[in-house]
């Protein structure tokens, strides 16, 4: 069964660093890529970032680039994300999300498996 | 960049009715469009890709239409377990832009 297990919540102050993780499992962590998507309080999907964890290849939506960093090991089947200087905005739930930028599936590029998110509460 | 937009942003229905919502895109997207069913608290759920193709496990009563600028997710006969918060997605390798959502709600 693919599963996509994400660290606990999180509660930081402006300011502080942080990194949370996504680990992959059931599956081959190296054939498919990994998507972070934010979703505020009350609000909807935002896509961030992605990585392609055999090359540790990675784009970032306009959005957020320059505020976060996306990583992987592969050793670890693991993708990150972190920031090194929190803001109050970035209070929201992060889910990563599989998908397949090799095609080798009929649904490739779409997120086909989630992680259940992340709660980060930024706040003095 | 890319701008999807749904209608309507919130939409009531009762068990048993064909509800239909609508994505649209400020420029062609080709088939690129995902739908994903959310419900609060949880994940999102891949329903439909590349516009028209049903999701591995996902039931029957959803399909999905459309191609270019325009795109439909319709849901045959609502079932109690359908009312949730969908959202299309243009995809392709490097970029990935949700609509806002579109709430469906017990009548």
């Amino acid at each position: 069964e693919v599963q996509l297990v994400q660290s606990g919540a999180e509660v930081k102050k402006p300011g502080e660093s942080l990194r949370i993780s996504c680990q992959g499992s059931g599956y081959t962590f190296t054939n498919y890529w990994i998507s972070w998507v934010r979703q505020m309080p009350g609000k909807g999907l935002e896509w961030m970032g992605r990585i392609d964890p055999r090359d540790s290849h990675t784009i970032y939506s306009p959005s957020v680039e320059g505020h976060i960093t996306i990583s992987a090991d592969k050793s670890l089947s693991t993708a990150y994300v972190q920031w090194s200087s929190l803001e109050a905005s970035d209070t929201a739930l992060y889910y990563c999300a599989r998908l397949d930028g090799s095609c080798r599936h009929s649904n490739c590029y779409a997120f086909d498996n989630w992680g259940p998110g992340t709660l980060v509460t930024v706040s003095s | 960049d890319i701008q999807m937009t749904q209608s309507p942003s919130t939409l009531s229905a009762s068990v048993g009715d064909r509800v239909t919502i609508t994505c649209r895109a400020s420029q062609s997207i080709g088939s690129w469009l995902a739908w994903y069913q959310q419900k609060p608290g949880k994940a999102p759920k891949l329903l439909i890709y590349k516009a028209s193709s049903l999701q591995s496990g996902v039931p029957s009563r959803f399909s999905g239409s459309g191609s270019g600028t325009e795109f439909t997710l319709t849901i045959s006969s609502l079932q109690p377990d359908d009312f949730a918060t969908y959202y299309c997605q243009q995809y392709n390798s490097y970029s990935y832009i949700f609509g806002q959502g579109t709430k469906l709600e017990i009548k």
